[in-house]
This record gives C-alpha cells, structure tokens and sequence, in this order.
C-alpha cells in the first residue's frame, strides 16, 4: 500500500529564512505528487504538482519541489519564507493508472510557523 | 473562480444520531471525494464517486457510510449512526478529468457527543 511520509511535524522559521520540507512516498509504481497547504482556518489550496517531465516543479508563491525518484522524495522548498507562510503543508501521492480513481494518500502534515 | 463549498461548516450530533454533510463540487467536473482528518491526524481518503456510483473505498468507509449525488449538483456523505470516533473534519474533493488536480472545499467540522 502507499504510503507518504513527512518527517518533521512544526517547524520554526524567522522570516527570510530558507525552507525545505521532506517527503518520502513508498509505492513501487508511476505516482503523481502534490503539496497542499492549509492556511489558519481555510481549506486545503494547492501549491504545486508533479505529473511527468522536469523533476523541478515551480509553484505559487515562490515555492518549488524537486521529485527525485530514487530516492522516493518530493521535497518542498522556499528560498526566503514570509510570516504569511504560516500554515500547513501537506504532501499527497496518488496513482495515474489503475483502478483507482486518484484518491490522495496525504502525509501527516508539517505545521510551519514564520516568526516576524 | 469556481469553487468546492460545503455546507454545514458545523455540525453538532448526538451519538447514535444519523447526520448528512453536504458539498457542492465545481459544476463541470466528474470526479468527487471525501476525506477525513481527525484532529491531529493526516487527513485520510474514505471514498470516491464517478459516473454515479462508487469507484473506491476505503477501510474508514463502513456500512454506517453513503454517498449520494441526488441531483446534478450536490454531493452528500451519509452517516447513518454516528459514533464518538467519527468526529473529524470532513472534506470534499472534486475534479474535472483523471489527470487533474482535485480541488477541495472547506471542511464540515463534524462533532459528535
């Protein structure tokens, strides 16, 4: 079964700090990739997905991943974080084929907070 | 730009009481999920719906649980005897064709007493 796997749970930044966030995603399988991000009371907004070609994938608001596939990885990164950052990132796997019909197998979920 | 909405944002139940959340996915898309996320859990997939009936489901999704699509906007999630254990925030999820994304709406807080 897939699974997904987000090792850090709260991260603190200062502001203009760098970020990266882990995700590790065990299936033996093509997968697509995503990362949600859940701001303070709103609903899950997606930040940026990888189907297929360039492994670097460029989203909203200056964030990137880069899918490397042996390693199983599809880490978030941001050069500078802003306190407007704050919230919580979610990673997601789901298959493109099969008899599945894309249902997201999510990670635990990592809570950034950016200090001003 | 369109939206997933849900209705109630609160729902407040009784044990044993039967409750229907309900979303209205994005009116040209095909696809619709719903998941879960107990407090301080991953949020977890329980079941999705294509071409007017179930496509998969998950462990979570037991007798106690329906969906229905009763017209050709709204899409329920039934409880029909809920439990402590099912209070969580609820999601929906829609999307227009299988290499989309899905676009999720704001959560039904569900809380059983």
């Amino acid at each position: 079964a897939q699974s997904v796997s987000q090792h850090n749970h709260h991260v603190i930044l200062s502001e203009a700090a760098s970020l990266e966030l882990g995700c590790n995603y065990s299936y033996g399988g093509t997968v697509n990739l995503f990362w949600y991000v859940q701001y303070p009371g709103q609903h899950l907004q997606l930040l940026l997905k990888y189907f297929s070609g360039d492994p670097l994938v460029k989203g909203i608001k200056g964030f990137e991943a880069e899918f490397i596939k042996s390693k199983f990885s599809f880490n978030l990164r941001k050069p500078s974080v802003q306190w407007s950052d704050t919230a919580e990132y979610f990673c997601a796997v789901n298959t493109p084929y099969g008899g599945s019909q894309g249902n997201l197998i999510f990670g635990k979920g990592t809570k950034l907070s950016v200090k001003p | 730009e369109p939206e997933v909405t849900q209705t109630p944002s609160h729902q407040v139940t009784q044990m044993g009481q039967e409750v229907i959340l309900r979303c209205v996915p994005i009116s040209n898309h095909l696809y619709f999920y719903w998941y879960r996320q107990i407090l301080g859990q991953k949020v977890e997939f329980l079941v999705s719906f294509y071409n007017n009936e179930i496509s998969e489901k998950s462990e979570i999704f037991d007798d106690q649980f329906s969906v229905e699509r009763p017209d050709g906007s709204n899409f329920t999630l039934k409880i029909r005897s809920t439990k402590l254990e099912d209070s969580a925030m609820y999601f929906c999820a829609s999307r227009r064709t299988s290499g989309d994304e899905q676009y999720f709406g704001p959560g039904t807080r569900l809380t059983v007493t």
